[in-house]
């Protein structure tokens, strides 16, 4: 079983529509989850970053973490054309040695 | 722009060669990361530096080596290079340790034909 795991998608939907993106985690250990956004041919950036069940809002985007589920969602509101990218879940436990684990990433196109 | 400067942009190259990818991390921080990035594996960190020493080290094949200069920044160099190792090579910094903010640079896209 993969570290995290994370749907490719492709998934499109219009303008203006709640996107859910989700990952799923193995390790129970992992203690820090974060979301990076890729646009195409950039490098990812830094979206959100949470360290503890529940919820944390920023403008239009939340990110949850259930960690009893072992379950981290990125859920965006009002979705706009800006926000076609893709979206990558990374984890971490707070371990010297060891480095953020990426999920393979969501492709998503927001059409107007 | 995060601030983290990577070159060359392309490289395009041979199997069975050797490639130096360069990163220069943003002003102040000290950690450096590399990481490749493919189709079918995602985005896979390879390494970490931290002040000038190696701090993690993750599915790295024992062709490819880094280290990171007095001056911080870094190389990535990739030998007997395979097909396979065509793919998007991504450079990050960050302060120190792995939950900081990653600032990760545009990338270099190796191409070995």
């Amino acid at each position: 079983q993969k570290e995290v795991e994370q749907d490719p998608g492709p998934l499109s939907v219009p303008e203006g529509a709640i996107v859910s993106l989700n990952c799923t985690y193995s390790n129970s250990a992992f203690q820090y989850f974060m979301w990076y956004r890729q646009y195409s041919r950039k490098g990812p950036e830094l979206l959100m970053y949470t360290y503890s069940s529940g919820n944390k809002e920023d403008g239009r985007f939340t990110a949850q973490v259930d960690k009893s589920s072992k379950y981290i969602s990125l859920f965006i509101r009002d979705s706009q054309p800006s926000d076609s990218a893709t979206y990558l879940c990374a984890i971490w436990r707070n371990q010297a040695g060891t480095a953020l684990i990426f999920g393979k990433g969501t492709t998503l196109s927001v059409s107007s | 722009d995060s601030g983290v400067t990577q070159t060359p942009k392309h490289l395009i190259t041979a199997t069975g060669q050797r490639v130096t990818l360069r990163c220069s991390p943003r002003s102040g921080d000290l950690s450096v990361y590399w990481y490749q990035q493919s189709l079918d594996q995602g985005l896979q960190f390879l390494i970490q530096y931290y002040n000038g020493e190696e701090r993690a080290k993750g599915n790295i094949l024992e062709r490819f080596s880094a280290q990171q200069f007095p001056d911080l920044h870094s190389e990535l160099n990739l030998s007997s290079l395979e097909l396979g190792d065509s793919a998007l090579y991504f450079c990050a910094s960050s302060v120190g340790t792995p939950q900081d903010t990653q600032y990760f640079g545009p990338g270099t896209r190796l191409t070995v034909l």
